[in-house]
């Protein structure tokens, strides 16, 4: 398996516009996590789906974000608009969940978005 | 809120040197256990997994434990080398989601 895959790898940006964040999991992995990891605040949760349900969203900054997974083999991360303090390294990770519990994450190479 | 504290947050070895990383939870109900490891610009690196049944794994030269009572989990690092150097995250999960510590940034000096 190739394993997690994001894109784009870098994405630079100015104020105001609008970015998307893909990402394809695992095969098999039914669950999928988006985090956000910044030097200030390390490594942040900000949405997991199971079963390509959105559980908990609660780590989303601000409305201004918003996540999708429309199928089991791909999910979208949108900052719209975005501001310089969204500028981070997004990753996405899947795992084949047991119950109710996590299983082994399994991380993409991530997305690093500067916002200028 | 599950807090994640790992200990030292950086250590400089010189090469072949044994070390052990630290990290701790404040809610020791840790069902899973996973171990990463963060080269500069890169993803995270799964390098072990103790599962609920389970107290430590092993991987080649990597050994990781888990004391449940505690909520404490060491990384054991024999002979070190310099392609060792990175950053060394712990996750705990103690319910659908892990918890991450800040890390441990780990320089082998060679």
């Amino acid at each position: 398996d190739a394993g997690v895959i994001q894109s784009p790898r870098h994405e630079v940006t100015e104020m105001g516009q609008e970015v998307t964040l893909r990402c394809k999991p695992i095969s098999g992995h039914n669950s999928l996590f988006w985090y956000r990891q910044t030097m200030m605040r390390g490594l942040e949760l900000l949405i997991y789906f199971n079963n390509n349900v959105p559980i908990d969203d609660s780590g989303m900054p601000e409305d201004r974000f918003s996540a999708k997974m429309p199928n089991a083999s791909f999910s979208t991360l949108k900052i719209q608009p975005s501001e310089p303090r969204d500028s981070a390294v997004y990753f996405c990770a899947s795992s084949l969940g047991q119950g109710i519990h996590t299983g082994e994450l399994f991380f993409g190479e991530g997305s690093r978005l500067t916002v200028l | 809120k599950q807090e994640v504290t790992q200990i030292p947050a950086a250590l400089s070895v010189p090469e072949g040197e044994n070390l052990v990383l630290n990290c701790s939870f404040t809610d020791s109900a840790i069902y899973n256990l996973q171990w990463f490891r963060q080269d500069p610009g890169k993803g995270l690196t799964s390098l072990l997994l103790i599962q609920s049944s389970q107290r430590e794994q092993t991987s080649g030269r990597l050994n990781a434990s888990l004391d449940k009572s505690s909520g404490r989990s060491t990384l054991y690092i024999a002979a070190s080398q310099p392609g060792d150097s990175a950053t060394y995250l712990c996750a705990g999960d103690t319910g659908n989601q892990f918890y991450f510590g800040t890390g441990t940034s780990l320089t082998v000096i060679p």
